[in-house]
Order: structure tokens, then C-alpha cells, then sequence
């Protein structure tokens, strides 16, 4: 079984300041992590996704999230948000890897963005 | 690009009726899958295909079934909707090359 927890489930920072959006995982298996953002009205979004190969793993809109795992972590940063950051964030992880048996969401970060 | 369909954005439905949320994909995707969206909770997985005519449960499937006849075309069926399936409902396909999900746009359900 695996889980998935996000830390704070609104997060606010300035336009311009660093945003980091933090989440753990539990796996029995050697975990594919995802990082998805939903807009208002819309559905999920993939941002970026980690499988195998280099930990560090760039998305779209200038975000990024690091693999760690002796952390059992996939924390989204971005180094300079914008106002068109503000939306839902989901981390979420496979179960027998790649997703064939579904996703595991976290409960989602609402990420505010303050002018 | 990959696109996901879902029938209604929005629907309304009385305690005790037959709802059916369809769902289509353009993208010849062998998994689907259905999941249910709650303020606070996340997504949670209720049903999922591997290909026509197989299904399998999720963390969530009591009072929904589903049917995929045709591979591009995944339905979920509530037999007697509640009042406690009021919610948003999102609909997936994978893309197995990539392992990536790709989401429709929901549909929000008010059971009343």
C-alpha cells in the first residue's frame, strides 16, 4: 500500500518569492511520484513526474521537485512564483509503478499567491 | 494532443435515481479510470479498466459500478444515487509509453 502526505493544505507567498510545496510518500515499491495542478473548474494537469533516472526533475512553468528518497520526499519548488500560480497542487504516487493500478493522490495544497 | 471528454460539467440528481457519468478518450488508451474529488481528501481512486470489458475496484467502489464496452468510452454508474455522492468526479486515461494520466474536466454531482 502506499500514501501520500502533503504538509499544509494552503500555502501562501508573495509574487516573486520562492514557493515550495511539500510532500511525503510511503511505497513497498520503488515509487513513480507526479506532481499535478488543477486550475479553478478545471481538471488535473500533469506538472512533472518522476520514474527512474536523475532525481531532480524539471516541469512546466518553471517548476521542479526533487526526489529524495532517504527522505521519502517530492517537495514542488518554483523559484519566482506568479500570480497565474494560484491553483491546486496534487502529489500523488503509483502503486505497481507507472500507474496501471490507479494513483494515490495527497489531500492537495491550495497554493495563494499574494500581490 | 490528448483529449478526455466527460458528458456534463454539471448535473443534478434526486435521492434514488440511476446516474450514468460517461467518459471518452481519443487517444486509443488501454487503462481508464474513475476518481472522486472532496474539499479536503484529494482524489480518491473508485474504479479502474485495463482494457474492454475489464474492471477493477478501487479504494472507494461500494455503490458504483462500471462499464467499458468500447475501448475509448468508460462509464461510471451510480444504481441508487445518495445524498453522500455529492461530489466532483474526475475521469482518466493513461498513456503506458509515458506513464501519464490525463484528466478530464469533471463533472460536479449534486445528488439532492
Amino acid at each position: 500500500a502506499q500514501s501520500v502526505t502533503q504538509l499544509g493544505s494552503h500555502v501562501s507567498v508573495s509574487e516573486g518569492a520562492l514557493v515550495l510545496l511539500r510532500c511525503n510518500y510511503s511505497s513497498s515499491v520503488p515509487p513513480y511520484l507526479f506532481w499535478y495542478v488543477q486550475y479553478p473548474n478545471q481538471g488535473l494537469q500533469l506538472l512533472l513526474k518522476y520514474t527512474t533516472g536523475a532525481t531532480l526533475v524539471k516541469g512546466i512553468n518553471g517548476f521542479e521537485a526533487e526526489f529524495k528518497k532517504s527522505e521519502t520526499s517530492f517537495h514542488l519548488t518554483k523559484p519566482s512564483a506568479h500570480m497565474s500560480d494560484a491553483a491546486e497542487y496534487f502529489c500523488a504516487v503509483s502503486g505497481s509503478g507507472g500507474g496501471a493500478d490507479g494513483l494515490t493522490f495527497g489531500k492537495g495544497t491550495h497554493l495563494i499567491i499574494q500581490p | 494532443d490528448v483529449k478526455v471528454t466527460q458528458s456534463s460539467r454539471y448535473l443534478v440528481k434526486r435521492t434514488g435515481e440511476k446516474v450514468f457519468l460517461e467518459c471518452v478518450q481519443d487517444m486509443d488508451h488501454e487503462n481508464m479510470f474513475w476518481y472522486r474529488q472532496d474539499p479536503g481528501l484529494g482524489l480518491r481512486l473508485i474504479y479502474f479498466s485495463y482494457d474492454v470489458k475489464m474492471k477493477e475496484k478501487g479504494d472507494i467502489p461500494e455503490g458504483y459500478s462500471v462499464s467499458r464496452e468500447k475501448k475509448e468510452r468508460f462509464s461510471l454508474i451510480l444504481e441508487s444515487a445518495s445524498t453522500n455522492q455529492t461530489s466532483m468526479y474526475l475521469c482518466a486515461s493513461r498513456d503506458w509509453a509515458t506513464d501519464t494520466q490525463y484528466f478530464g474536466p469533471g463533472t460536479r454531482l449534486t445528488v439532492l
